[in-house]
């Protein structure tokens, strides 16, 4: 199956800064997505990015398909924005369920 | 919209037992996924059922075995409980028709086994 390597696995900032995190793929992708997974164990979706930017309030994704990465933007951070967020991608050669994610980044941001 | 709904929220086994989730997705999905975390592997995928049919399955023992039903509500099921299963069992559902369809995830599971 695909890989799916993210970087850094650990963030720490002050509130208020800016940060971007990073997910690069083995092999052409049909569908990458963004989690963001909160204290309570659930998986939030943020972004569906197969290619191109899309922006979402203080969160933007960039993915360069032909370059196999995705990029996460998260501006102005919140305490609220910290825990884990995870890059998943679908290759090409499986069914639609069956997600590869990466190790994550783990996000943690201070008042 | 009601999101993906997954019962218990937490669980305690013992050894030997056998455990079943329940999972229900996103009204009019029809695709269910499961997966494993820990913090060891991560997020590993154990099964995907779409229309009552397993479509998928990943590298796990036969202990872990799932089922959907007709109205797209799935279980997954494992037996003879190992100290190693114990995780967060998350499940996910999506539209499953096209390559374009986000996952949504529920809550999970948070299986501790003695």
């Amino acid at each position: 199956g695909i890989q799916v390597e993210q970087s850094p696995p650990d963030l720490i900032l002050q509130e208020g800064a800016n940060s971007t995190l990073r997910c690069n793929f083995s092999d052409s992708v049909n569908n990458l997505q963004w989690f963001h997974q909160n204290p309570w164990g659930q998986l939030i979706n943020l972004f569906y990015i197969p290619s191109g930017t899309k922006q979402n309030g203080r969160l933007s994704a960039t993915t360069v398909a032909t370059e196999r990465y995705s990029l996460l933007y998260i501006s102005s951070s919140q305490t609220t924005d910290s825990g884990v967020y995870f890059c998943a991608a679908l290759d090409r050669g499986s069914t639609l369920g069956r997600l590869y994610f990466g190790r994550g980044t783990q996000l943690t941001v201070w008042p | 919209k009601a999101g993906v709904t997954q019962t218990p929220r937490y669980l305690i086994k013992t050894r030997g037992q056998q455990v079943t989730l329940s999972c229900s997705p996103i009204s009019g999905h029809r695709s269910v996924s499961w997966y494993q975390q820990t913090p060891g592997q991560g997020l590993q995928f154990l099964f995907e059922y779409f229309s009552e049919t397993q479509r998928n399955k990943g590298n796990f023992p036969g202990r872990f075995s799932g089922r959907q039903f007709s109205n797209s509500r799935s279980e997954m099921n494992v037996s003879t409980l190992e100290l190693g299963d114990s995780a967060l069992y998350l499940c996910a559902s999506s539209l499953g028709l096209q390559d374009n369809s986000p996952l949504h995830f529920g809550n999970g599971t948070r299986l501790t086994v003695t």
